[in-house]
């Protein structure tokens, strides 16, 4: 069963922490991506993997770190310069078809700072 | 900053009723018009998307218009359902840009 993987579904965070957020996908994707959504606010672009071993930054990279060194893997970390953290992230994947263009989501991690 | 513009923020419609959402964009080049829906705590799925070679594609109660000359593509949603409760997104062919969001809520 193909698909995306996030974990942890929720994750709750102390002041001054680093939190890693997983992502894993099985669709041999070789692009993959990274969301913020607020309230309001839509997506927006945190980081994104075009190749393995190779990412660029999106709107909001600031205070956030990636790393793929795998196709199938994409984890964001979420550092302690990250000033408001709270937020749902999700990671996505795009399939490489000719004009679709689609993008996969997975279900999302919803990260609390207490 | 945003490719493209999503109106209105959010819409409320009877059962049966029909909703329709409006995403205007800038870039010519763009090949490729999706649309997205997010049920509350999920991620966001395709639901239905269009090519600027045709100016209208159905799915279901899903159509997608697609207007060249305005730069707008428009999503209505017929005979709408309560289980169509949701937010709808476009987003720029390129992919690296949402529309801002339309909470659709249908009343039973």
């Amino acid at each position: 069963d193909g698909g995306i993987t996030q974990s942890p579904k929720y994750l709750f965070r102390k002041e001054g922490q680093n939190v890693t957020l997983s992502c894993e996908q099985n669709l041999n994707h070789d692009a993959m991506y990274w969301y913020r959504q607020d309230p309001g606010q839509g997506l927006r672009l945190i980081y994104y993997s075009q190749i393995v071993n190779d990412f660029q930054k999106g709107d909001i990279a600031e205070g956030y770190s990636v790393s793929r060194e795998k196709k199938e893997s994409f984890p964001l970390t979420v550092t302690s310069a990250q000033k408001n953290p709270t937020a749902f992230y999700l990671c996505a994947s795009r399939s490489p078809a000719f004009h679709t263009d689609t993008q996969y989501f997975g279900p999302g991690t919803r990260l609390t700072v207490l | 900053q945003q490719q493209v513009k999503q109106s209105p923020q959010s819409l409320i419609v009877q059962k049966g009723g029909i909703s329709i959402i409006n995403c205007a964009y800038e870039n010519t080049a763009f090949d490729y018009f999706p649309w997205y829906q997010q049920f509350p705590g999920k991620g966001p799925a395709l639901l239905i998307a269009i090519r600027p070679d045709v100016s209208e594609k159905k799915e279901g109660r899903f159509t997608i218009s697609f207007n060249k000359s305005a730069k707008q593509f428009s999503l209505h949603i017929m005979d709408s359902q309560p289980g169509d409760s949701a937010t709808y997104f476009c987003a720029a062919p390129a992919r690296l840009s949402f529309g801002a969001g339309t909470t659709v809520t249908v009343r039973a």
